[in-house]
């Protein structure tokens, strides 16, 4: 399995739910992030999970709340998202250090109303 | 910090080859992906170079000259399903991945 698997690959979702995108690797990496791509502009990373462990917070606002329950799983939790949050969201997974086995999930489009 | 720069639109014809260029700034560089995404798709991985040099595969080649801060992708015999985003991105020693703006570019036949 050299795939990165991402649940659901679309979602519309009201200011105030409670939302969850998923994302699933079976490649034994060991390191996992999430990004954020607003169309026509590169993807920005938001979270870094290493060895399960948060990393790197990039400055993300608390609406976003990421969880890695183990080495294979990682989540993003939303909540009182905005309508700017609307984006790409894409969770991609590497082996580690170096960069190597850099893999990308398909995404999932979310639109908040 | 990391700073990558590469051109925003290009153009290229049906059967030709273009050339896109991307230099970088960045402290403790550790490779360099080019990526190629299609509108509103995931990035799909092209090259990674974390040595200089030529890297060939197929119609696509990627170049790295790491004193100069330059890589560019080649792409040869164009095709039309070759007009995508070419995105250009960096990692340092602690494996974040950071991207430039993005190449669009058209292929017209």
């Amino acid at each position: 399995d050299t795939e990165v698997t991402q649940t659901p690959k679309h979602l519309v979702m009201g200011m105030t739910n409670k939302k969850s995108l998923k994302c699933e690797q079976h490649m034994g990496h060991r390191a996992m992030y999430w990004y954020k791509q607003k169309a026509k502009k590169p993807p920005e990373l938001m979270f870094v999970y290493s060895y399960e462990k948060l990393s790197i917070n990039e400055s993300v606002p608390s609406r976003f709340s990421p969880e890695c329950p183990n080495s294979s799983l990682l989540n993003l939790h939303l909540h009182a998202l905005q309508p700017e949050d609307s984006a790409l969201y894409l969770c991609a997974s590497s082996q580690g250090p170096g960069g190597s086995g850099y893999t990308f999930g398909s995404g999932t489009r979310l639109t908040v109303v | 910090g990391q700073n990558i720069d590469q051109p925003t639109e290009m153009t290229a014809t049906e059967g030709a080859i273009v050339q896109i260029n991307c230099t970088y700034q960045t402290s403790g560089f550790n490779g360099l992906f080019w990526y190629q995404q299609h509108a509103g798709e995931a990035p799909t991985f092209l090259s990674y170079n974390v040595l200089d040099g030529l890297e060939e595969k197929g119609r696509f080649s990627s170049f790295l000259s790491r004193s100069k801060g330059y890589s560019y992708l080649l792409l040869k015999e164009l095709q039309m399903k070759d007009s995508a985003s070419y995105l250009c991105a960096v990692t340092n020693a602690g494996n974040m991945l950071t991207f430039g703006g993005g190449t669009r570019l058209m292929v017209k036949p």
